[in-house]
């Protein structure tokens, strides 16, 4: 069965780091470009950032809310994705879901697996 | 940066009835779109690709179109489990985006 289970989540302070795990199964994790998406408290999804894979030098691309503050990484002899949170902001309280993508190009750049989420509350 | 508007934000609707969501982008995007199903504490669910390609597992009564600007859903016969909050995505540029989401609610 395809699986991807976040974790990591959890409450953190304003100006605080968190990194977040995603664990990939019954795929071959390394064949996939993966994402990052999140969803603030009653809001919509919002597309985080993209990792791609070896052969394209594990490349990212990032939303620009996140970028200089928030690093995709991934390790595919352990199946897992990662993102490294730093100087978080309150606005960054979100569900934050892992998903692989589809394939290379842009036109197969829709996801079709989702991790369930992990939370992460950004408070004092 | 691609922006992306949907029509409408909230709609009722019974079972049975027929349900068309639509999409706007700001820029064309020629079919570089795809659009989700949430439910309540789920998450996202690949529904349509490429504007108009049916995701294996989907049923049949979901269907998308447009090309360009302006794409739309529709559900031809809506079903209880059909309930939830749908998401257009473009895929054209970095970065991605979402619509804003268009509820559908049980009259």
């Amino acid at each position: 069965e395809v699986q991807l289970v976040e974790s990591g989540g959890g409450l953190v302070q304003p100006g605080g780091s968190l990194r977040l795990s995603c664990a990939a199964s019954g795929f071959i994790f390394s064949d996939r470009y993966m994402d990052w998406v999140r969803q603030a408290p009653g809001k919509g999804l919002e597309w985080v950032g993209r990792i791609r894979k070896k052969v394209n030098s594990y490349s990212t691309e990032y939303a620009a809310s996140v970028k200089a503050r928030f690093t995709i990484s991934r390790d595919d002899s352990k199946n897992s994705l990662y993102l490294q949170m730093n100087s978080l902001n309150i606005e960054d309280t979100a569900v934050y879901y892992c998903a692989r993508v589809v394939g290379d190009t842009l036109l197969q750049s829709y996801m079709d697996v989702w991790g369930t989420g992990t939370t992460v509350t950004v408070s004092s | 940066d691609i922006q992306l508007t949907q029509s409408p934000s909230f709609l009722s609707a019974s079972v049975g009835d027929r349900v068309t969501i639509t999409c706007r982008a700001s820029q064309g995007i020629s079919s570089f779109l795809a659009w989700y199903q949430q439910k309540p504490g789920q998450a996202p669910k690949l529904l349509i690709y490429a504007a108009s390609t049916l995701q294996s597992g989907v049923p049949s009564r979901f269907s998308g179109s447009g090309s360009g600007t302006e794409f739309t859903l529709t559900i031809s016969s809506l079903q209880p489990e059909d309930f939830a909050t749908y998401y257009c995505q473009h895929l054209k540029s970095y970065p991605f985006t979402f619509g804003p989401g268009t509820k559908v609610d049980i009259k």
